[in-house]
């Protein structure tokens, strides 16, 4: 059974702080890694779709990191914002397929 | 992108009953996704649903419990069949992104609590 794991599974923030996250999953038979961003009762909004070993990609205060050959992900959140506040999901696509496993989520708060 | 929306948006219904949730999608897309979410857990896919073709259920999930319908490239529902407690869960419904990065356009959701 793949696990795709992330972590913490919660957080609250001071606006202004920086702060980041991690999805760890198998790193053999990789195909692409994305990232959403996942507010109450709205859709997830994709934010990063990871493909390459070394990747970086940066949407505003956003980015985030890839490293396939140990299989992790990090996300970072730079001088958040209460608007920030949402679950941050990672998903990976199992074997080449549209079929996600997704991590539990990391759950932010920034408190104004 | 693809803009999806799901009615209805909560329900609270009670045991033993059924419950249909509808996808509807603003352009035609081959492939559709159910997923479900429980307290605390992962999203996790219960079924893919082709245009034309029977939906594919993943492991722990049966055509009988969730049945899902696909009658066009627009549209989807799915049934959550005698509702027990245990399927209090958010659903969501997603569809292909076509970006060859397998990436999905996910539906707001459907929040059942089951009394």
């Amino acid at each position: 059974i793949l696990n795709v794991e992330q972590s913490p599974q919660s957080l609250h923030v001071q606006e202004g702080d920086s702060t980041n996250f991690t999805c760890s999953f198998p790193s053999s038979n990789f195909y692409a890694l994305h990232w959403y961003r996942w507010e109450t009762a709205k859709s997830p909004e994709a934010l990063f779709v990871m493909t390459l070993n070394g990747d970086e990609k940066k949407k505003g205060r956003i980015s985030a990191t890839l490293n396939t050959k140990e299989g992790y992900s990090y996300l970072y959140i730079k001088g958040s914002q209460p608007e920030d506040s949402a679950t941050y999901l990672c998903a990976f696509p199992y074997a080449g397929t549209y079929k996600y496993i997704f991590g539990t989520g990391t759950r932010l708060k920034v408190l104004a | 992108s693809a803009v999806i929306s799901q009615k209805p948006s909560r329900d609270i219904c009670q045991r033993g009953t059924s419950l249909t949730i509808q996808c509807q999608v603003d352009s035609q897309v081959t492939m559709m996704f159910w997923y479900r979410q429980q307290p605390g857990q992962s999203l996790t896919l219960i079924a893919t649903a082709n245009q034309g073709s029977e939906a594919t259920y993943e492991s722990g999930f049966v055509i009988d419990k969730f049945p899902i319908s696909r009658p066009n490239l627009t549209f989807s529902t799915l049934t959550v069949s005698n509702m027990s407690p245990e399927d209090s869960s958010i659903y969501l419904c997603s569809v292909e992104g076509g970006t060859g990065d397998y990436e999905q356009y996910f539906g707001p959701g459907t929040r059942l609590t089951v009394t």
